[in-house]
């Protein structure tokens, strides 16, 4: 079945400094990626997203490129701020099942010291 | 515009206590999900609803149902609270447009989530 693997955390950086997390996925069918974050005592919010191979989805700094012939979604961000600390979900939806199972993976938690 | 308003925010209940989770969105929006997640282990989900009238199991429907009251409500229930149910659960809602290519490329919107601790 489905499924997305992300780095484990937690990652913790400098301010300033840059940011990769990795996620690599498997899927059967043709999924759709995306970025969420997840602030102290929030949901998750979607961050950003990319629908087709070589599509790079970007926003507030963060850019993720969907690389299909390495089946990855790496999150980079050039220099991070404290205010990125949260926790950052890669997940997948593979229209092949209606996109009604939006498969996630576990998680990456980035503290960024001052 | 408050999205997905979900209550209570916190709760504690005995083993074999029943509560109900609810869920209420303000976008319109067709389908609906619950989730719960654990340390760990991202999110699971747990039930979802593709439409209004619509209910389907997710990955870990064991110990809960659910009902979609209408359009904007969708409700989580434990029947029979139990230890590893301890976790935060969260609903969502997302719009279904179009083919399920489209649909697929639909983000999500979630809740503040739910602390549930099961003594």
């Amino acid at each position: 079945g489905d499924s997305v693997t992300q780095m484990e955390g937690p990652v913790t950086l400098s301010e300033e400094a840059f940011l990769t997390i990795n996620c690599t996925y498997t899927a059967t069918g043709y999924p759709s990626l995306f970025w969420y974050v997840q602030y102290p005592g929030e949901g998750l919010q979607l961050l950003l997203k990319a629908t087709k191979a070589d599509d790079k989805g970007s926003n507030k700094g963060f850019e993720a490129t969907y690389r299909k012939e390495t089946t990855s979604f790496h999150l980079e961000k050039g220099s991070v701020q404290v205010s990125d600390s949260a926790v950052y979900f890669c997940a997948l939806s593979d229209r092949n099942t209606g996109g009604f199972k939006t498969i996630f993976g576990a998680g990456t938690r980035l503290f960024v010291k001052a | 515009n408050a999205g997905v308003t979900q209550t209570p925010k916190f709760q504690v209940l005995k083993t074999g206590q029943s509560m109900t989770l609810q869920c209420a969105q303000d976008m319109n929006h067709n389908s609906m999900y619950w989730y719960r997640q654990d340390p760990g282990m991202g999110l699971r989900l747990i039930y979802y609803s593709a439409s209004e009238g619509t209910t389907d199991k997710g990955e870990v429907p064991n110990g809960y149902n659910v009902s979609r009251l209408n359009k904007r409500e969708f409700s989580l229930r434990l029947e029979s609270a139990a230890p590893s149910q301890t976790s935060v659960y969260f609903c969502a809602s997302s719009s279904r447009v179009g083919s399920a290519k489209t649909f697929s490329n639909q983000p999500q919107h979630f809740g503040d989530g739910t602390r549930l601790s099961i003594l």
